[in-house]
């Protein structure tokens, strides 16, 4: 079956740096979700995105995050100061349709780690 | 605002066990209800899905039904597996017209031989 790709797995920056997270969703795809799940919290839904815009974010996405698909194929999150509280398991996830019944397909996840 | 709580894990069986990890839920509207399952390693799958009151979704020999009356999708599954060992979770759809699923924090199912 086809798969999502996260790369890094795991990502360890100094607070206030900038990070890029990757994520290669599948190929046919055509929208995508970035979540994240803060140790023994639930995981929260950040940002979903459609024909190269942001389509949905919640309260947690400020003007610290953004999204891309910079080239066609990959879908990166953006953090551009990083804090401790961002420390996190970050996932990517794509579907082909936006019925959030439909299935999502996940990443297995970039761990960031905030000094 | 809609929620899921789920069961706190680890839950540790013996092969051939039942097995059952409870989610309950609170919402508005008639949300959709999922199960994902994250194995060691990989992204998060979705395992079986509800869409509507007194549905039963029903995958891989595991079967949760959605009851309105209890606001509640248990999973369910007569004899576990070693292979089944992975972290299970509930969520639901978001308010109406939303892109998001709304996760609970997931539980971790250890099945020993």
């Amino acid at each position: 079956e086809p798969e999502v790709t996260q790369t890094p797995s795991h990502q360890v920056t100094q607070m206030g740096q900038e990070v890029i997270l990757r994520c290669v969703p599948i190929s046919n795809h055509l929208y995508f979700y970035w979540y994240r799940q803060i140790l023994g919290q639930k995981v929260e839904f950040l940002v979903s995105f459609y024909n190269n815009e942001i389509s949905e974010k919640s309260e947690i996405f400020d003007d610290q995050f953004s999204v891309e698909r910079p080239d066609g194929s990959n879908f990166t999150l953006k953090i551009r100061s990083t804090k401790l509280e961002d420390s996190a398991m970050y996932f990517c996830a794509s579907s082909v349709y936006r019925e959030v019944k439909e299935k999502l397909f996940f990443g297995s996840g970039t761990q960031l780690s905030v000094l | 605002g809609n929620s899921v709580t789920q069961m706190e894990g680890p839950v540790t069986l013996s092969e051939e066990a039942f097995l059952t990890i409870n989610c309950t839920y609170t919402a508005t509207g008639y949300p959709s209800l999922f199960w994902y399952v994250q194995y060691p390693g990989e992204g998060l799958q979705l395992l079986l899905k509800a869409t509507k009151a007194d549905d039963k979704g029903s995958n891989k020999g595991f079967e949760a039904t959605y009851r309105k009356e209890t606001t509640s999708f248990h999973l369910e599954k007569g004899s576990v597996q070693v292979s089944d060992s992975a972290v299970y979770f509930c969520a639901l759809s978001g308010p109406y017209n939303t892109d998001k699923l709304i996760f609970g924090t997931g539980t971790r199912l250890q099945v020993f031989p």
